[in-house]
């Protein structure tokens, strides 16, 4: 069984530009969270998907967008990205909306100058 | 909403000697609590969870919690430190009610274990 894997690992940007994020989910889980860990603090939950539909959203301008696909890969979309959007991007993956384990994926690290 | 809190943004200990990790959460109602443990550049591994029952909690890597409701805590111990447990550790708490299950995390504690 594979676990959550993410894509890239790292990643610079200019302030202004578009990003987008790929997460791929645990084998047999359908439901995906996003969270930003900005250095020195704790991951802030930004989104989660469910069976392809939003399913709840933390305090993120809509400029933070997401997709999940049919077979529960996520992306994560970024746009007019901000000097404070640099962070550690975390994708967490549950084997169903109630599963009480969210299982983390190494994340992408977001540079942005 | 429910939240956690953190104290000590550092703890540093002996090899050999006790862990002792702090965390008190808010919540109006049972909560299902958290802890994870993240090493230099990589993502979070879950250490152990709490849902209901037995408040003594025990995880990977000889962690064990104990969740005590008078108190409103949920510290994370260890008998005696290894230099591999040198990481950053995030208590968490997991929404209930609603129709999603996002996890709030506290602002994490950096434990340093000294030869």
């Amino acid at each position: 069984e594979t676990g959550v894997t993410q894509s890239p690992t790292h990643l610079i940007k200019t302030r202004g530009q578009q990003v987008t994020l790929r997460c791929s989910s645990q084998s047999g889980h359908n439901t995906v969270s996003w969270y930003q860990q900005a250095l020195g603090q704790g991951p802030q939950f930004i989104f989660q998907y469910y069976r392809e539909e939003e399913n709840g959203r933390g305090n993120f301008p809509p400029r933070f967008s997401g997709l999940q696909f049919p077979n529960y890969s996520s992306e994560l979309n970024v746009n007019a990205l901000e000097l404070d959007d640099s962070a550690l991007y975390l994708c967490a993956s549950s084997p169903k909306l109630a599963g009480d384990i969210q299982y983390f994926g190494a994340g992408t690290r977001l540079s942005v100058l | 909403a429910q939240s956690v809190t953190q104290l000590g943004s550092h703890v540093s200990v002996s090899e050999g000697a006790l862990v002792l990790l702090r965390c008190n959460y808010s919540s109006s109602v049972p909560p299902y609590l958290f802890w994870y443990v993240q090493y230099p550049n990589q993502g979070l591994q879950l250490l152990l969870k709490y849902t209901t029952g037995a408040t003594l909690v025990k995880g990977i890597n000889g962690f064990e919690a104990e969740f005590k409701k008078s108190e409103t805590s949920f510290h994370l111990t260890k008998p005696s430190a290894h230099m591999s447990d040198a990481a950053e550790y995030f208590c968490a708490v997991r929404n209930s009610g609603g129709s999603n299950y996002k996890l709030t995390f506290g602002k994490g504690t950096l434990l340093t274990v000294n030869p």
